[in-house]
């Protein structure tokens, strides 16, 4: 049974970078079978999607993040990561990551991991 | 970017009680649409793909329906253990988009 854990500083200065890094146990994060996503909520909010990866050859992202974020993968560790940069108070949120099941064209994200809380603060 | 509406927002409601949530896509999603159960603390955890499709290990009181524009998920005897926030997905197109969640509380 696949299991994702999300790793990374729990709080980040305002303008600095935030890093977080997924680490899959249970299976194999270069299958090609999945795409492995990035997804956020701010305190008492609604989630946001921040974007996914596919096996290191297409990536997709949020426009509404403006370019700041990096996806990328690591297959020696079974692990892949997000980088957020010029990071602001609204970045503050739980940060998820979760593998996208697939079906046909249909795609949902299952499982997910426990998420980490990040604090963007002075 | 598609905008995802839920409706209620809250609701209150008894153990038995027959539950229904709507969730309304800004434009048609066809049956691109998922359902999330989130508890406090914890991440969301999937009970329904492809607008209809029960995941694995879910109650079969769990049933979700609708394709275009207009869905809904169902809980057909509320049970203790379901009172938690839902949220619908669409994965039509990227950017994929969430509904604000509705929020099952106890009556």
């Amino acid at each position: 049974q696949v299991q994702l854990q999300e790793s990374g500083p729990g709080l980040v200065k305002p303008s600095q970078t935030l890093s977080l890094t997924c680490t899959v146990s249970g299976g194999s994060i270069s299958s090609g079978d999945f795409y492995w996503s990035w997804i956020r909520q701010p305190p008492g909010k609604g989630l946001e999607w921040i974007g996914y990866i596919y096996y290191r050859v297409s990536t997709y992202y949020n426009p509404s993040l403006e370019s700041r974020p990096t996806i990328s993968i690591d297959t020696s560790k079974n692990q892949f990561s997000l980088k957020l940069n010029s990071v602001t108070a609204a970045d503050t949120a739980v940060y998820y990551c979760a593998r996208v099941s697939l079906t046909g064209r249909h795609n949902w994200f299952d499982p997910w991991g426990q998420g980490t809380l990040v604090t963007v603060s002075s | 970017d598609i905008q995802m509406t839920q409706s209620p927002s809250s609701l209150s409601a008894s153990v038995g009680d027959r539950v229904t949530i709507t969730c309304r896509a800004g434009q048609s999603i066809s049956t691109y649409l998922n359902w999330y159960q989130q508890k406090p603390g914890k991440a969301p955890k999937v009970l329904i793909y492809a607008a209809s499709s029960l995941q694995s290990g879910v109650p079969s009181r769990f049933s979700g329906s609708g394709s275009g524009t207009d869905f809904t998920l169902t809980i057909s005897s509320l049970q203790p253990e379901d009172f938690a926030t839902y949220h619908c997905q669409q994965s039509y197109s990227t950017p994929l988009t969430f509904g604000g969640g509705t929020k099952v509380e106890i009556k």
